[in-house]
């Protein structure tokens, strides 16, 4: 059974930094490319990034562009989001998924993490 | 990148057939996919590649595609089916979601 978990998730400041962390297991994790997408409360998802099986390729969300960095360790199944100068609109529900082989959508999902940017 | 639109709700009495539309400018060339979103829960792929269903998901969602709009239907509509629905799409430098579509049921 492939099992996907975020976690990392925490109330932080604008201008804040916060780093995800999302460990899959029962997955051939080397194989899959990795994705980012998030939920802002009451709203539709939104991708943020993935990244290549390995890191030679990464893409982001333009209103993340400069501000967020996604990387992977291959070794640890892990993926790793890191959010530098959060601002209130980055406030939202943060899944890590798992990108079918060879093609763009996403076959396995975790339960979330939660990143609210407050004062 | 290119935009997904998708109606925001649709409603349908039990027993009866759902069809959600999602159009874009890309989806000639691109493959869509289809998730379910129940509240509180993460979501769950239910379509992939305009038509294929992954193992588990009941033979009642079907997806089909023509020129710039890809749809999913379901047949025989339950109550465990109500729900949030996303299309979703990408392009060689990103991936787009369409807005979702609430299903009510009636």
């Amino acid at each position: 059974e492939v099992q996907v978990v975020e976690s990392g998730g925490a109330v932080v400041q604008p201008g804040g930094s916060l780093r995800l962390s999302c460990v899959v297991s029962g997955y051939t994790f080397s194989n899959s490319w990795m994705t980012w997408v998030r939920q802002a409360p009451g709203k539709g998802l939104e991708w943020v990034a993935n990244i290549k099986e390995d890191s030679s390729e990464e893409y982001y969300v333009e209103p993340v562009k400069g501000r967020f960095v996604i990387s992977r360790d291959n070794i640890k199944t892990s993926v790793y989001l890191e959010m530098n100068y959060l601002r209130a609109e980055d406030t939202a529900v943060y899944y890590c998924a798992t990108q079918i082989v060879g093609a763009l959508g996403f076959d396995h999902w975790g339960q979330g993490t939660v990143v609210t940017v407050s004062p | 990148s290119f935009g997904l639109t998708q109606p925001p709700s649709v409603s349908v009495s039990p027993g009866q057939t759902a069809t959600i539309s999602c159009s874009g400018d890309r989806l000639p060339k691109q493959y869509a996919y289809w998730y379910q979103q129940k509240p509180g829960q993460a979501p769950l792929m239910i379509i992939y590649k305009d038509t294929e269903r992954p193992s588990g998901i009941p033979d009642r969602f079907s997806g089909s595609s023509s020129g710039t709009t890809v749809t999913l239907t379901i047949s025989g509509v339950q109550a465990e089916d109500e729900a949030d629905y996303y299309c979703q799409s990408a392009d060689i430098i990103g991936v787009v979601f369409g807005g979702g579509t609430r299903l009510t049921l009636l």
